[in-house]
């Protein structure tokens, strides 16, 4: 596996529903960036990890959005009580740590595509 | 906070023309500058990065990009198009050695007639 992996790719469902979206990492990267992309704009930051470590959070995380990474490899972003306004592409990123040029070169993901009713 | 700004929302050129696209950044330091493309239908891509050193930097497929630090701008070029660089460009930074985020300007979207 060379690339970051998102699934599902595409998820419907009504409003109120939780939703899970899941990412998996390129393997020896230890950097995890969740994006959230809507039409015509750019991807913009919602959370980050650093192995196993939520280290920083956006303020366009609301209580709703939950994101974990429990064993420092895959990555979870949970949305409870979903909203029309959530719908947008939900991206996932990762890089390489430890390195000042590596680390800030981030590799995406396809991307999982919200579609709340 | 970093930000960028991408003035240019939609592009239109025809096969061989040249292209700019114009790409301005606010950030008092440092700075690691990016930019990014997506085909249609495709993931994110990184087109080239700058980090530090020679202000024009080579990418991919013939693109380059030249940072002007006096300017704040990163503008990205390419002598000739083609039609298969049809795609919307991203422009990011990040502050330099750090692990935050990459900021994102909107989006510039090409679209380049056979």
């Amino acid at each position: 596996d060379t690339g970051v992996s998102q699934d599902p790719r595409h998820k419907i469902t009504k409003r109120g529903q939780n939703v899970t979206f899941r990412c998996d990492p390129i393997s020896e990267h230890n950097r995890l960036y969740w994006y959230r992309q809507t039409l015509g704009q750019g991807p913009e930051f919602l959370t980050y990890f650093q192995n196993e470590a939520q280290l920083e959070k956006s303020r366009l995380l609301s209580d709703r959005f939950s994101a974990e990474r429990p064993k420092g490899s895959f990555s979870t972003l949970e949305i409870q009580r979903t909203e029309q306004g959530d719908s947008a592409m939900y991206l996932c990123a990762s890089s390489l740590g430890g390195q000042v040029s590596g680390a800030n070169v981030l590799t995406f993901g396809a991307g999982s595509r919200l579609t709340v009713l | 906070a970093q930000s960028v700004s991408q003035h240019n929302h939609h592009v239109i050129l025809s096969e061989a023309a040249s292209l700019e696209l114009g790409c301005n950044y606010s950030y008092g330091g440092t700075v690691n500058l990016f930019w990014y493309v997506q085909y249609p239908g495709q993931h994110l891509q990184l087109l080239l990065k700058y980090f530090s050193g020679d202000p024009l930097v080579k990418g991919i497929k013939g693109f380059e990009a030249e940072f002007i630090k006096s300017k704040f701008s990163f503008n990205l070029r390419k002598p000739s198009v083609q039609w298969s660089d049809t795609a919307e460009y991203f422009c990011a930074v990040i502050a330099s050695g750090s692990a935050r985020q990459l900021t994102f300007g909107s989006g510039t979207q090409l679209t380049v007639l056979p």
